[in-house]
């Protein structure tokens, strides 16, 4: 079965610094989907930045980029220049291509230090 | 703009009294997900419709049922909440193919008194 480990219960960054969030997964797959989703206090759910598994190239959304490692099965986010509105609870997800089920990680809750 | 829409924001419900929750969009998708979040958790897939093919998780209780009477509309319908049944739904929506991004509404935080 997949699973998803995200390590870092939390993490605290100072404001304008970098972070990364770490994410790694197993799967016996070779065609799937990972994203990296946002909670923030107000509880809705958004994506900050999705990444389909053959593409070589890490994705990235303005701050947001990934770090994909197939073979190691590890997918960590880097936030450059965070912000307050950065913070929030990150969750890693992933979903294989021939099923709509999507399987998270237990989340990081990001901390931005004023 | 686009979006999913969730009603209410915020539901109180008696022990054991049916409740629905309720689920629009405005984007078209014909994939419709119910999640129910618990404090600090990740999301736990309830169900979801491929158009009107509904989908159970095999670990969804009985208790929990869902209808989708139209491509924009789902709802959410707990026959009769237990206190455990306490927490966030979430509405999320996708277009077709396996791959595509889940889009989330605001959701619906249930207390049960």
């Amino acid at each position: 079965a997949q699973t998803v480990t995200q390590s870092q219960p939390e993490m605290s960054v100072q404001e304008a610094e970098t972070v990364t969030l770490s994410c790694t997964y197993d799967t016996s797959e070779s065609d799937y989907y990972l994203f990296w989703y946002k909670q923030p206090p107000s509880r809705q759910m958004i994506l900050v930045i999705r990444q389909e598994a053959y593409k070589q190239q890490n994705a990235t959304e303005n701050r947001f980029s990934v770090n994909f490692q197939k073979a190691a099965k590890s997918f960590s986010l880097k936030i450059s220049d965070s912000q307050l509105g950065d913070a929030a609870m990150y969750f890693c997800a992933y979903r294989k291509d021939s099923n709509y089920q999507l399987i998270w990680g237990a989340g990081t809750k990001l901390i931005i230090k004023p | 703009d686009a979006m999913v829409i969730q009603n209410p924001r915020y539901q109180v419900t008696q022990f054991g009294k049916p409740v629905t929750l309720s689920c629009s969009q405005t984007l078209n998708h014909n994939v419709m997900y119910w999640y129910q979040q618990k404090s600090s958790q990740a999301p736990k897939l309830l169900f979801h419709y491929y158009d009107k093919d509904f989908n159970n998780e095999a670990d969804t209780p009985d208790n929990f049922q869902s209808r989708r009477p139209n491509t924009s509309f789902c709802f959410l319908d707990i026959r009769s909440p237990g206190l455990g049944d306490a927490a966030m739904y979430l509405c999320a929506t996708s277009y077709q193919g396996f791959g595509e991004t889940q889009y989330f509404g605001p959701g619906t935080r249930l207390l049960v008194l």
